[in-house]
């Protein structure tokens, strides 16, 4: 067990809805990242955030976007989904925001799309 | 840019065998490296990490990489395979001395079966 909780753990919804997952770094990690995993794309880098400000952008879409709040917990919000948003979805943490890092991973939420 | 190629999908090797998964890397100045396991239906975990210093790097359950910096490989070994080895593993490459952002480049993934 890392100590990242992700929820929920399954995710079934249709196209063109929105929905939220949501994340609990581990305890003292003031980082959090969001990876989707996906057969086509392999794992790629969303989003991460640090300390309530967003650090870094990777291949993350106009309609997906993130917050993380004054207790360090994290949500990601996918909308107007498509059937190719099904994926597993990956939060990571990490104590700051520099290389030597270590990210810990979460579970993940399954999303499907249908 | 940052990347990492792991060269082979699948491995396979007898339970008892030393095994090997391959990583190499494309960064420009020094790597931090890391390698990832994911078991079934469960999130990635952490295996070791090269920073800086020694080339060899001992991490959790028995497993080891080697850095080799002319050959820009980051191999993953084990001296003897477990059937529980068994799940896909991940080589990754953080981007944070060359862009200053600490999310992780992964490869492809490496299944590996280790066969009783």
């Amino acid at each position: 067990d890392s100590g990242v909780t992700q929820t929920p753990k399954h995710l079934i919804t249709a196209t063109g809805q929105r929905v939220t997952l949501r994340c609990s770094p581990r305890s003292g990690d003031l980082s959090v990242y969001w990876y989707q995993q996906s057969l086509d794309q392999g794992l790629q880098f969303l989003i991460q955030y640090y300390n309530g400000e967003e650090r870094a952008k990777g291949n993350i879409l106009e309609r997906f976007s993130a917050q993380q709040f004054p207790d360090l917990h994290s949500e990601l919000n996918l909308s107007s989904l498509e059937l190719g948003d099904s994926a597993l979805y990956f939060c990571a943490s990490s104590v700051e925001s520099i290389g030597t890092d270590t990210q810990y991973f979460g579970p993940g939420t399954r999303l499907t799309v249908l | 840019a940052q990347s990492v190629a792991q060269p082979e999908d699948q491995v396979n090797v007898a339970e008892g065998n030393p095994l090997t998964v391959k990583c190499t890397y494309s960064v420009s100045g020094n790597p931090y490296l890391f390698w990832y396991v994911q078991y079934p239906n469960r999130g990635l975990q952490f295996l070791l990490k090269y920073i800086t210093g020694d080339n060899l790097v001992k991490g959790s359950y028995g497993f080891e990489a080697e850095f080799n910096k002319s050959q820009t490989s980051f191999h993953l070994k084990k001296p003897s395979a477990l059937v529980s080895d068994s799940a896909l593993y991940f080589c990754a490459v953080s981007p944070f001395i060359q862009t200053g952002a600490n999310n992780l480049f992964f490869g492809t993934g490496t299944r590996l079966t280790v066969i009783p």
